[in-house]
């Protein structure tokens, strides 16, 4: 069965500094990938997602994330956090076989931006 | 372009009520999603459209959940009775639907966030 898993339930970092968010899935193939952002109040928006080809992947805000097929990995990174990158994070992955576009998600990394 | 639209955005009622949530998806949008959120998790899709046409319910407790897709647009999910657990956030989203939603990107609301008493 497809799992995704987000091993740290909360971050803090200082604004300016580097960030990565780990991702770890499972899944018999190759799977589609995505990373979410849910601010306050908000749905969740689309940052970046993988679905074949250059295992490096740019995102809008600055983001990237980086599927490693050997780790079962796609790690979110960012070069300098803002404050207003606080938020919560989610990893999904998306079967790529006849199920629908169902995602399963993690269940989160809560970004915490120190001034 | 108007995003996903959801109401109410807030709701409080008492256990073994019923309550219900509308989504309007993006005009011309296929596919539509509702997904469950509880405090701490990620979203746990409870039931998938293709217009009109359940794709996959395999996770919606039918026993008190229920929803329609009417004319492949607009869509209601139903809870009758509710229980306690069902306090979360009820996210819809939608997406182009081109490969029947495989590999799209889905376009959230802001969800209706339901607290059960």
């Amino acid at each position: 069965a497809q799992s995704v898993t987000q091993p740290d339930i909360h971050i803090t970092v200082s604004e300016g500094a580097s960030l990565e968010l780990r991702c770890n899935y499972s899944y018999g193939a190759t799977p589609y990938l995505f990373w979410y952002v849910q601010s306050p109040g908000q749905g969740l928006q689309l940052l970046l997602k993988y679905f074949s080809g250059d295992t490096l992947v740019q995102g809008i805000k600055g983001f990237e994330a980086e599927f490693k097929r050997s780790q079962s990995s796609f790690n979110l990174r960012k070069p300098s956090v803002h404050w207003s990158d606080a938020a919560e994070y989610f990893c999904a992955v998306g079967a790529r076989d006849n199920q629908g576009g169902k995602l399963i998600f993690g269940q989160g990394t809560e970004l915490s931006v120190k001034p | 372009e108007a995003g996903v639209a959801q109401s109410p955005r807030y709701k409080i009622i008492e256990k073994r009520q019923s309550v219900a949530f509308w989504c309007n998806p993006i005009s011309g949008h296929a596919t539509l999603y509702w997904y469950q959120q509880i405090l701490g998790q990620g979203p746990k899709l409870l039931i998938q459209f293709q217009n009109n046409g359940v794709v996959d319910d395999s996770q919606l407790p039918k026993d008190r959940f229920s929803a329609e897709r009417l004319k492949g647009v607009d869509s209601t999910l139903k809870i009758q009775p509710a229980k306690l657990e069902d306090s979360a956030v009820y996210l819809c989203a939608s997406s182009p639907g081109t490969s029947g939603g495989v590999g799209d990107e889905q376009f959230f609301g802001p969800g209706t966030r339901l607290t059960v008493l």
